[in-house]
């Protein structure tokens, strides 16, 4: 079973760039989560999806930040323009049940840099 | 809200040596305590969890109890090995639904032959 893959692995573009995100949650997960890192300080989430609806967007730092989700499948997460403290580590995770009892499980991250 | 705390690394053991990684929490009701770990080039993973006061989480030699009264769920090894080298993450989900999960900043360990 193919687990939660991100695209792309490494990004590095300029300030007011765009660049975009793309998650592919476990098959049949109808939880997916985004989660940054910046700079080797904590996970911090950004927000979660419950099939093709936003459940709780209340980490997204601010309107620049653009998270869908079309059909309930696979996510995207836009940033525009970007800014250097976008700088970080951006994890999607996605679980079948709730978070409290189960198990997020985690992409490999994709590491966008901005300069 | 909601926080974790735990101890700064880098952590550097040598094989067989013992490990405690320390982490606190602060939260409203009752949480759910994970440690996830981050290995080289891969991306995050359960390592073990505790839902409920006094329960004890343990995989791969790893061990840690969920303290109430303490608010603590320390990450323990008895002998580390090479290949337990990674980033650890402590963190929490409360109740309620479908609550996001809570990390610490993460502790780096390496361990050398």
């Amino acid at each position: 079973e193919a687990g939660v893959t991100q695209f792309p692995s490494h990004s590095v573009i300029e300030k007011g760039q765009t660049v975009t995100l793309r998650c592919d949650p476990i098959s049949g997960h109808d939880n997916l989560y985004w989660y940054r890192r910046v700079m080797g300080k904590e996970i911090k989430f950004l927000l979660h999806f419950v099939k093709e609806s936003k459940q709780d967007e209340s980490g997204m730092p601010n309107n620049r930040f653009l998270a869908e989700r079309t059909g309930g499948t696979y996510s995207t997460l836009k940033v525009q323009p970007a800014e250097l403290e976008d700088s970080g580590v951006y994890f999607c995770a996605s679980s079948q049940g709730r978070a409290r009892t189960g198990e997020l499980f985690f992409g490999e991250g994709s590491r966008l840099t901005v300069l | 809200g909601d926080s974790v705390t735990q101890m700064e690394g880098p952590v550097t053991l040598s094989e067989e040596a013992f490990l405690t990684i320390n982490c606190t929490y602060t939260a409203t009701g009752y949480p759910s305590l994970f440690w996830y770990v981050q290995y080289p080039g891969e991306g995050l993973q359960l390592l073990l969890k505790a839902t409920k006061a006094d329960d004890k989480g343990s995989n791969k030699g790893f061990e840690a109890t969920y303290r109430k009264e303490t608010t603590s769920f320390h990450l323990e090894k008895g002998s580390v090995q090479v290949s337990d080298s990674a980033v650890y993450f402590c963190a929490l989900s409360n109740s309620g639904g479908y609550q996001k999960v809570t990390f610490g900043t993460g502790t780096k360990l390496q361990v050398i032959p």
